[in-house]
């Protein structure tokens, strides 16, 4: 079974400073996915990274992937208050199911 | 377009009782996806669709728990004489295409079981 491990799992910050989310994984996967929940919604697909070295980035957040080292990093630059939020990486192999991350639960303090 | 839409979105069950969570994909959706999510944990695989077929049901917890999809298209999830241990949100996902591609992700059915 594939095996998905994200730290920290909880992570305070003050608004403008830069970290790091990242997500080990246990075998071999095609692809990887970053989410973001908010309190008691649903998931929101932030980035699909499709292969070694694949970088992608959307306003404040970008994701990396080294499939060599089975790692993937969201980093969060210059945080602001609207970034709160748990977000998750999923992976999934030739199988159908996706393989969930424990998330990471962000809070952005002004 | 229409997003997934799940209902209802809050059920609050006795225990003992039978609950039925309903799921409509995104029209044109081949795969369908249920997931259950306990509290502060991430979601964890229950069962998969590829149109009606039900090819992977091997998350589901026991037999207590039952998916269909008979026309291809909306699905329900059955718990049968639930348990409090069942109390979870339960989220339905689409996808355009076979499994492994990315899924797109109902609000979710908050059940308590009290």
């Amino acid at each position: 079974e594939l095996k998905v491990e994200q730290n920290p799992l909880f992570l305070s910050m003050q608004e403008g400073k830069n970290y790091t989310i990242y997500c080990n994984y246990s075998t071999t996967s095609d692809r990887l996915y970053w989410y973001r929940q908010d309190p008691g919604k649903s998931l929101e697909s932030l980035f699909v990274l499709l292969s070694n070295g694949a970088v992608k980035q959307e306003g404040r957040l970008m994701a990396s992937l080294d499939t060599k080292a089975r790692l993937s990093t969201l980093h969060i630059t210059a945080a602001v208050h609207d970034l709160s939020a748990t977000y998750f990486c999923a992976l999934t192999n030739t199988g159908n199911q996706f393989y969930f991350g424990t998330g990471t639960s962000l809070t952005v303090i002004p | 377009g229409a997003g997934v839409s799940q209902s209802p979105r809050y059920k609050v069950a006795k225990r003992g009782q039978d609950v039925a969570l309903r799921c409509d994909p995104i029209s044109g959706h081949v795969s369908l996806f249920w997931y259950q999510q306990a509290l502060g944990q991430g979601p964890e695989f229950l069962t998969y669709f590829q149109n009606e077929a039900q090819l992977d049901k091997s998350g589901l917890p026991s037999d207590r728990f039952f998916a269909e999809r008979p026309e291809g298209s909306v699905s329900t999830l059955k718990i049968q004489r639930t348990q409090q241990e069942d109390s979870a949100v339960y989220l339905c996902a689409s996808s355009l295409r076979q499994a492994g591609y990315e899924q797109y992700f109902g609000p979710g059915t908050r059940l308590t079981v009290t």
